[in-house]
């Protein structure tokens, strides 16, 4: 148990769905972040919400939207996805410093588009 | 660019055997560097933290070294058990940042 925690942990959609995927950590940190995670590829950065603050990566499609209403709940928001967004979609939190302080992980959304 | 570079991409070994992952990286001013483990199917978990300063640090059965003058890390697990079968994972932290820099991993399979 690393105090974050996703759902749903497994997720099948077709490419004209729009389902959601949910984070939430009891840990008292102040920045959350969304991860994709591919077969045989680094961990890729997709958003970050630290103090307030959203960061994106510029090459994540607009068909993935977060929303972070608060410290500690964390959403992503999927919509007409292809089948290569397929993956396991990681959220973290940390308590965000200069130099970087820890991630800790939740267990992972996996999901298949068809 | 800032990169993190793991080798072997995949290691196969017998329980009871020690192994040593690596990584080089090229972030550029260095911070940190993290050594996570990521079982099938789990999030990472934080093995050990280096910083600058630091050029071996130990947790249990893994020893983490870093020699910031080559940009190399290693990760030496030692007495394996199959419960090491994993991915490791090497992430680097540029100064002044907090948005770190990941490598691809090693997957290391323990065999009985």
């Amino acid at each position: 148990e690393t105090g974050v925690t996703q759902t749903p942990r497994h997720l099948v959609m077709g490419m004209t769905n729009k389902k959601s995927l949910k984070c939430e950590q009891h840990l008292g940190h102040n920045a959350m972040y969304w991860y994709k995670q591919s077969a045989k590829k680094p961990l890729e950065l997709m958003f970050v919400y630290s103090l307030e603050e959203r960061v994106e990566n510029n090459s994540v499609p607009s068909r993935f939207s977060p929303e972070c209403p608060n410290s500690s709940h964390l959403f992503l928001h999927l919509h007409t996805l292809q089948p290569e967004d397929s993956a396991l979609y990681l959220c973290a939190s940390s308590q965000a410093q200069r130099d970087g302080g820890e991630l800790f992980f939740g267990e992972g959304s996996r999901l298949t588009v068809l | 660019k800032n990169q993190v570079e793991q080798s072997p991409q995949s290691l196969i070994i017998l329980e009871g055997k020690n192994c040593t992952l690596q990584c080089n990286y090229t972030v550029s001013p260095f911070s940190n560097l993290r050594w996570y483990k990521q079982d099938t199917g789990r999030g990472p978990v934080s093995l050990t933290i280096m910083t600058f300063s630091e050029n071996t640090k130990s947790n249990g059965r893994y020893t983490a070294t870093l020699d910031a003058d080559t940009k190399q890390s290693s990760l030496h697990i030692t007495a394996s058990q199959l419960s090491d079968s994993a991915s490791y994972i090497c992430v680097v932290v540029s100064g002044g940042s907090y948005i770190p820099t990941f490598g691809r991993g090693t997957s290391l399979i323990v065999h009985p």
